[in-house]
């Protein structure tokens, strides 16, 4: 079973201030790599989508990079804003029909 | 104009009811998927149909019974509530099924008395 861990939970940080946090999955049989931001009472909207070792995606003040051999991924903001709060979400996939596996979550809270 | 709509938004019921949740997207994707948030907040793959035709089937009961009339289209039937039915059930749908992003109703809360 694909098992997708997020650190930290959660994290609150001073608006101004850069963060990062990580994403691991199991390597063998990678097929793609997701990122979602989820506001408190909306839908998961995405981020990024990943598919190659290397890759790596920005929008914004908000970038990712993708490391398939070790399997982890880590998304960076840049100059957080309070409207950045928000649950980042991971998942990923294997190859074939294989259904796309969330993690936990990292809550982010930027305080003004 | 929006993307991926559902319906209804909250369900209340009493246990032992039977009851639908429809999912509409207008964006054209081939697939669609039916996803629940447990109590842990965890997002959870149900169901996902591609074209019409079933693709994964998660272990979930038997009495979850996705039914997708067309490509836009995909509900979720339920019978027999139980307590632990309660959850919040999210639609979702993408280009194919080899994994382009997937864009998300706005969820259907459900509660089960």
């Amino acid at each position: 079973i694909l098992n997708v861990e997020q650190s930290p939970q959660s994290l609150h940080v001073q608006e101004g201030d850069s963060t990062n946090f990580t994403c691991s999955f199991p390597s063998s049989n990678f097929y793609a790599l997701h990122w979602y931001r989820w506001e408190t009472a909306k839908s998961p909207e995405a981020l990024f989508v990943m598919t190659l070792n290397g890759d790596e995606k920005k929008k914004g003040r908000i970038s990712a990079t993708l490391n398939t051999k070790e399997g982890y991924s880590y998304l960076y903001i840049k100059g957080s804003q309070p409207e950045d709060s928000a649950t980042y979400l991971c998942a990923s996939r294997n190859s074939g029909n294989t259904p796309l596996v969330f993690g936990k979550g990292t809550r982010l809270s930027v305080i003004a | 104009d929006t993307a991926v709509s559902q319906t209804p938004k909250y369900l209340v019921t009493q246990m032992g009811n039977d009851k639908s949740i429809k999912c509409e997207q207008n964006l054209g994707h081939d697939t669609m998927y039916w996803y629940k948030q447990d109590s842990k907040k965890f997002l959870k793959i149900m169901f996902s149909y591609n074209n019409k035709e079933l693709i994964i089937n998660e272990t979930v009961p038997n009495r979850f019974s996705p039914k997708s009339p067309d490509k836009a289209h995909l509900n979720l039937h339920i019978n027999s509530l139980e307590l632990g039915d309660s959850a919040v059930y999210f639609c979702a749908s993408s280009p194919i099924e080899a994994g382009l992003e997937q864009f998300f109703g706005p969820g259907t809360r459900l509660t089960v008395l």
